[in-house]
């Protein structure tokens, strides 16, 4: 599977729209982009996913640049219930498939 | 979304005893379920991969005959510590393939420590 690298850590402002950046350069044809984040203590929480359109649901919205090399998860009102680490994560096909988690970005809203 | 429990959300056990930890798809049947490791301040490690019915796939210096993993139905995996020693004191999750073939669903986690 492809890396990702994304900036360690980021604050935004409560009410305010998040857009957390990840890199995948490397990404091949067939890899999927996932986004997932994880509170402290608690498991990961799936986001959203893409190929190569955006896409957007109740939680996010997921741009993907036209040559996927890179993409942005957009919170569009951020809350102080989503701090936490958001994991990029590129992987082939289905969820059969493993995840391989990277660093992540710790974002911290704050009021 | 699908539902992932574990159990226990906790637990402390003394250096040399074994600890299982159960794993459980509430709402769906999941062929394929996942055990990650995660230390304090660090990401989530991935140990192995389990398919129902079948012996699990370990990751890379993942010991088996330590972190026995057991799938034996379509709604339970377990993972038992033996011969627990302080350094596999870690926060263990698990994760279970959803009723979409993309999505994956996350247990709350279990917080293992060994005095």
């Amino acid at each position: 599977d492809a890396k990702t690298t994304q900036p360690p850590s980021m604050d935004c402002a409560e009410g305010r729209a998040a857009n957390l950046p990840c890199n995948h350069s490397t990404i091949s044809g067939n890899e999927y982009v996932y986004w997932y984040r994880q509170i402290h203590s608690q498991g990961p929480q799936y986001i959203i996913h893409g190929l190569k359109n955006n896409e957007t649901n109740e939680m996010a919205s997921l741009i993907i640049t036209e040559d996927r090399k890179s993409s942005t998860l957009i919170l569009p009102h951020a809350t102080l219930r989503d701090t936490a680490v958001y994991y990029c994560i590129v992987r082939v096909g289905a969820a059969g498939n493993k995840l391989t988690f990277g660093g992540g970005t710790r974002v911290l809203v704050k009021p | 979304g699908a539902v992932v429990s574990q159990h226990p959300s906790r637990v402390i056990c003394k250096s040399g005893t074994s600890v299982k930890i159960e794993c459980r798809s509430l709402d769906f049947q999941a062929t394929t379920m996942f055990w990650y490791r995660q230390f304090p301040k660090q990401s989530l490690m991935l140990m192995a991969t389990s398919n129902e019915g079948s012996k699990a796939t370990y990751e890379q210096g993942v010991e088996k005959d330590k972190f026995l993993i057991n799938h034996a139905s379509l709604t339970l995996s377990t993972l038992t510590v033996t011969s627990a020693h302080p350094e596999d004191s870690s926060f263990y999750i698990c994760s279970a393939r959803g009723v979409s073939a993309y999505e994956q669903y996350f247990g709350p986690g279990t917080r293992l420590t060994v005095t």
